[in-house]
Parts: C-alpha cells; structure tokens; sequence
C-alpha cells in the first residue's frame, strides 16, 4: 500500500538526549515535511524539504534537524536543545506542485514524551 | 503573521442534522484554503480544497465555503452520522506559500 510510515509511534527521551524520528514515504513525492501539534493547537512547521539534499527551517525549527538524503526518507532529530519537547510529531508529503494548493498527506505521527 | 480562529469548544449535534464550523483568518488573504479531519492518535486526513475564486465547493456530504471578503470559511456536513465524530483542521495558505492549521474544532455527532 502507498503511503507514509512514522516511527516509532511512542517515543521517550530523556534528558540531554538527542532523538530521532522516521518518516517513510513510498508516494514517490517530492516534497515532505514536518509538524509539530500541541494539545488544542494547530500544527507548527518545523522543517521541509522540497527535493533531496536540501531542506528549509520552519516556523520553529529552533532545538530540531533533519537530512534528506533520500526521496524516501526525511528523519527529524529532537536535540536536547530542544527544551520542551514533549508533542505529536507530524510527517507529511506533498507531490509535484506548491505545498498549499494540493492536499497533504500525513503518516500517523509519533508521541514523544520525556522521562 | 496570519491567525486562523476555530471555536475551540466542541460542537454537539444530534445525528441526521446539519453539522457547521467555521473558520476565520486574519492578516493575509489566502489564495487557497484546506480542510482536513483529525481522529484521536492520527494524522490528518485531507478532506476539500478550495480556491479564492470559488465560493463553494462540495464532495458527497461535505461542503465548504470560502468569502475573502468575510476571511472566512465554513465547512458544512449534511444528514451527519457519528462515524463524523472527529477534530476538523482548516488550513489557508500564508504568506510563505506554506499551510498554516487552525487548533480544530472537534465535532461530536450523537445517535
């Protein structure tokens, strides 16, 4: 089935831990993303990326990283800088075109929580 | 930077009516405007997308509406069913060409 793999869907850190999310797509997209969501917030855009080997902070990429040396792949790391972490972290994909005049495809997200 | 309102409070409605949210936005006219559905421990998944140029635009059961004049949307579900039950996220886009999602509304449909 085509579609977007996040893992793990729980996640524990513990202080001074660096961590890292994965987001799997086999849509063939270009472009993917990732948001944060807070309980009765909208989601925030931390990072995305629009082709390979290349990506752009969001909104509130401040305390997180990624890579996209894959199409397939965009791995978000929660650094320890990041001193409130605990959230639903959100991936998403988009194919060829804008990233707001097509719909999004999201995977299940993955809930990080600290120890 | 833009601000999208939904009412943050849940709507409870009985089945078989017609369910309405509504969303506001502020401080940018978007060219485009989405809605998604939210179910607990899920991602979104996409519902409509609709253009500055169309007033209205439906799909089955779901209808929405979109006045740049009012910066406002609404998201209509007609004869609703309790498998309607969930969060709906309206995302405009912003000034960036990015999406920007409201906090939801959750809908509670009651048989």
């Amino acid at each position: 089935d085509g579609g977007i793999t996040q893992s793990p869907k729980y996640l524990f850190r513990k202080e001074g831990q660096n961590v890292t999310l994965s987001c799997e797509q086999n849509l063939n997209h270009d472009a993917m993303y990732w948001y944060r969501q807070d309980p009765g917030q909208g989601l925030r855009l931390i990072y995305y990326s629009q082709i390979v080997n290349d990506f752009q902070k969001g909104d509130i990429a401040e305390g997180y990283s990624v890579s996209r040396e894959k199409k397939e792949s965009f791995p978000l790391t929660v650094t320890s800088a990041q001193k409130n972490p605990t959230a639903f972290y959100l991936c998403a994909t988009t194919g060829t075109g804008g990233p707001s005049n097509q719909p999004q495809h999201f995977g299940d997200g993955t809930r990080l929580s600290i120890l | 930077s833009q601000k999208i309102e939904q009412n943050s409070e849940a709507l409870n409605i009985q089945e078989g009516k017609t369910a309405t949210l509504t969303c506001n936005y502020t401080n940018y006219s978007p060219a485009y405007l989405q809605w998604y559905r939210q179910d607990p421990g899920r991602g979104p998944v996409f519902l409509l997308l609709i253009r500055e140029n169309e007033k209205e635009k439906r799909k089955e059961r779901l209808k929405v509406t979109f006045d740049t004049t009012l910066k406002q949307s609404l998201f209509h579900i007609t004869a609703s069913q309790p498998a309607d039950s969930a969060t709906y996220l309206c995302a405009p886009n912003n000034a960036g060409n990015m999406l920007t999602f409201g906090g939801g509304t959750r809908l509670m449909v009651k048989p």
